[in-house]
């Protein structure tokens, strides 16, 4: 069964930073891309990152760029968003998703999303 | 321009057939997926590619694609099927994927 399970979220001031995990289970990492996706409270869905397999392919959303950094670790199975100079436009829940290939918009999994507070 | 445009909310009575729309430039160079959310849930991809439905999704969605406009279509909406839908596609570099704004469907 496949399984993504967000951690990391949490309230944050404005400025600061915060680092997302997302743990993978249940198919082979290393076979597919993985993207981050963001819901604001009662807004719909911004992508906000994507990695392909090897890393070797990284787009981030224009309202990211430069403050967010996706990573992969995939001997830990694992998904990462570094986000620096937190607004509080940014505030939303963060989903990680699976892609179905190595870099497509096809996200057949998706976790239950950690949530990020920037407030004062 | 890579934005996804869809309508805010459409309504289907029990039983009959429901068409939800999606329109860029971008879908006439790469298929959507559809998503589906219910209030407190994670997204569900419920439709992908050309026409792909993904194993537990019901065979009543259905997808379809002509020029700049996606269709997702729901022959016999159920109760269940009552959500909030999103489309999404990537822009013409391929690398950075646009969801449309999402329709509210209402199942009366």
């Amino acid at each position: 069964e496949v399984q993504l399970v967000e951690s990391g979220g949490g309230l944050v001031q404005p400025g600061r930073s915060l680092r997302l995990s997302c743990a993978a289970s249940g198919f082979t990492f290393d076979d597919y891309a993985m993207h981050w996706v963001r819901q604001a409270p009662g807004k719909g869905l911004e992508w906000v990152s994507g990695i392909s397999r090897n890393s070797g392919s990284i787009a981030y959303a224009d309202s990211v760029k430069g403050r967010f950094t996706i990573s992969r670790d995939n001997a830990k199975n694992s998904l990462y968003l570094q986000m620096n100079s937190l607004r509080a436009e940014d505030t939303a829940l963060y989903y990680c998703a699976k892609d179905t290939e190595d870099y497509s918009n096809y996200f057949d999994y998706w976790g239950q999303g950690t949530l990020v507070t920037v407030s004062s | 321009s890579s934005e996804l445009t869809q309508d805010p909310a459409v309504s289907v009575a029990l039983g009959q057939t429901v068409r939800i729309t999606c329109q860029g430039d971008s879908l006439r160079s790469y298929y959507p997926s559809w998503f589906q959310q219910k209030p407190g849930q994670a997204p569900v991809i419920v439709i992908y590619g050309k026409n792909n439905r993904p194993s537990g999704i019901p065979d009543r969605f259905s997808g379809s694609s002509s020029g700049n406009t996606a269709s997702l279509t729901i022959t016999g909406a159920q109760a269940e099927d009552e959500a909030d839908y999103y489309c999404n596609s990537r822009d013409s570099s391929g690398k950075h994927v646009v969801f449309g704004g999402g329709t509210k469907l209402t199942v009366l």
